[in-house]
């Protein structure tokens, strides 16, 4: 595998349900995020990780919790979500924070909630 | 409020035409621009970007030119290809602003051959 891998790559979900997003990185990077793509908005960024420690929190729901074991891990674990959280779930990576580091992204995960 | 603003929502050029998507930021500490490309069932990949102490980057096809005073940034496609077809996002970011990049929401580019 290279790059950014991501699974599942669909997922539907009821409201009471609990599942996990996986996203893996395979190009030694540091950083690794999550964003939310809702249809015909921009790319929202949820939370990011540099070193495995959390940076940002950017107001995220707690029904959304993120874990990341190491540096080539990120997950994303989904608890008791509305169906307004439907959307694209994109992870990326990249060498180091800042804003001159390009971001890699993985296929994304579609999650519909029913 | 978005602070990266991608006002058309779709665009559609003929194969062999230039191709302009255009993009406006409000954030005068942005300083850094990108470009993203993202065909269906795929992530965005990055495709160019520019440095706020140039007005002009060039990358074969792809130029992006900024001009700072309007907070304005275009994306030219020269000859655009049906390949080429896909969103376009234009996204930017500021080292005073730590490591957020922000998005704008992207244009749709169809390219008829």
């Amino acid at each position: 595998e290279t790059g950014v891998t991501q699974t599942p790559r669909h997922l539907v979900m009821g409201m009471t349900n609990k599942k996990s997003l996986k996203c893996e990185q395979h190009l030694g990077h540091n950083a690794m995020y999550w964003y939310k793509q809702s249809a015909k908005k921009p790319l929202e960024l949820m939370f990011v990780y540099n070193f495995k420690e959390q940076t940002e929190n950017n107001s995220v729901p707690s029904r959304f919790s993120p874990e990341c074991p190491n540096s080539s891990h990120l997950f994303l674990h989904l608890h008791t979500l509305q169906p307004e959280d439907s959307a694209l779930y994109l992870c990326a990576s990249s060498q180091g924070l800042g804003s001159y580091n390009e971001q890699f992204f993985g296929p994304g995960t579609r999650l519909t909630v029913l | 409020d978005q602070q990266v603003k991608q006002n058309s929502p779709s665009l559609s050029v003929q194969e062999g035409r230039i191709s302009i998507l255009n993009c406006d930021y409000t954030n005068s500490m942005f300083d850094y621009f990108l470009w993203y490309k993202k065909y269906p069932a795929e992530g965005p990949t990055f495709l160019i970007s520019i440095s706020s102490i140039k007005d002009k980057n060039e990358d074969g096809r792809f130029t992006v030119f900024l001009n700072k005073s309007a907070k304005h940034l275009s994306l030219h496609i020269v000859p655009s290809q049906p390949g080429d077809s896909a969103v376009y996002f234009c996204a930017a970011s500021a080292r005073t602003g730590g490591f957020k990049t922000i998005f704008g929401a992207g244009t749709r580019l169809f390219v008829k051959a």
